[in-house]
């Protein structure tokens, strides 16, 4: 049972547009939510992040809304640049039980290559 | 700051063979640690978590194993490989909600 789904594998976009990543969740419990951008032959790198208790959280060209209702999140990329093209994942936590780990579920990636 | 280690960068290993990966960090105290697969075109999947010294649990039934002998290493092991081993494996270290941070990570290949 896949818990966070990113639909598209791929995106490709125009340098200077707006990018958008979609992610979907199936987990209510989900409190954290957060971006990771993965370059080949690398580890992720984090982007950005929100909590359920907000909708927004924006950070330079890069902002994340999150529709709890829906349990669908995206990050916004504008304007998009050549070296934003990577694999972005989603992922989301959930604070266990014992309230001492936050474990990450991810989603299996969107390839986002942006032409310039 | 802190930094996270993971070696080696890439391993060829044949079936049957042992592994050994270790991963360390560094300026933090406690932290929790991950070990991550990431398997040709699939996402990353959560293999192993530690919150302490000898607290290993598994989230799902493989042929890996994991240890933390000491408090900023993790290390994953097999003692025999199988193909369906092959892999980018991911070492991470996180503390509250924040996330995790990752290393370089492992390129496995089991040949």
């Amino acid at each position: 049972d896949q818990q966070v789904k990113q639909n598209s594998p791929s995106l490709s976009v125009q340098e200077g547009r707006i990018s958008i990543l979609n992610c979907d969740y199936t987990n209510s419990m989900f409190d954290y939510f957060l971006w990771y951008k993965k370059y080949p032959a690398e580890g992720p790198t984090f982007l950005i992040s929100i909590s359920s208790i907000k909708d927004k959280n924006e950070d330079g060209r890069f902002t994340v809304f999150l529709n709890k209702s829906a349990k669908h999140l995206s990050l916004h990329i504008v304007p998009s640049q050549p070296g934003d093209s990577a694999v972005y994942f989603c992922a989301a936590s959930a604070q266990n039980s014992g309230g001492s780990n936050y474990k990450l579920t991810f989603g299996k990636g969107t390839l986002l290559t942006v032409n310039p | 700051s802190q930094t996270i280690h993971q070696w080696p960068a890439t391993l060829v290993q044949p079936v049957g063979s042992p592994l050994s990966l270790e991963c360390t960090v560094e300026g933090t105290s406690n932290p929790n640690l991950y070990w991550y697969r990431q398997a040709a075109g699939r996402g990353l999947q959560l293999l192993f978590y530690s919150v302490g010294i000898g607290q290993i649990s598994s989230e799902v039934p493989q042929n890996l194993s994991a240890s933390r002998p000491q408090d900023r290493q993790f290390i994953l092991s097999s003692k025999k490989l199988l193909l369906s081993d092959s892999g980018f494996y991911l070492c991470a270290w996180g503390r509250g909600p924040g996330g995790a941070f990752f290393g370089q990570g492992t390129r496995l290949t089991v040949v």
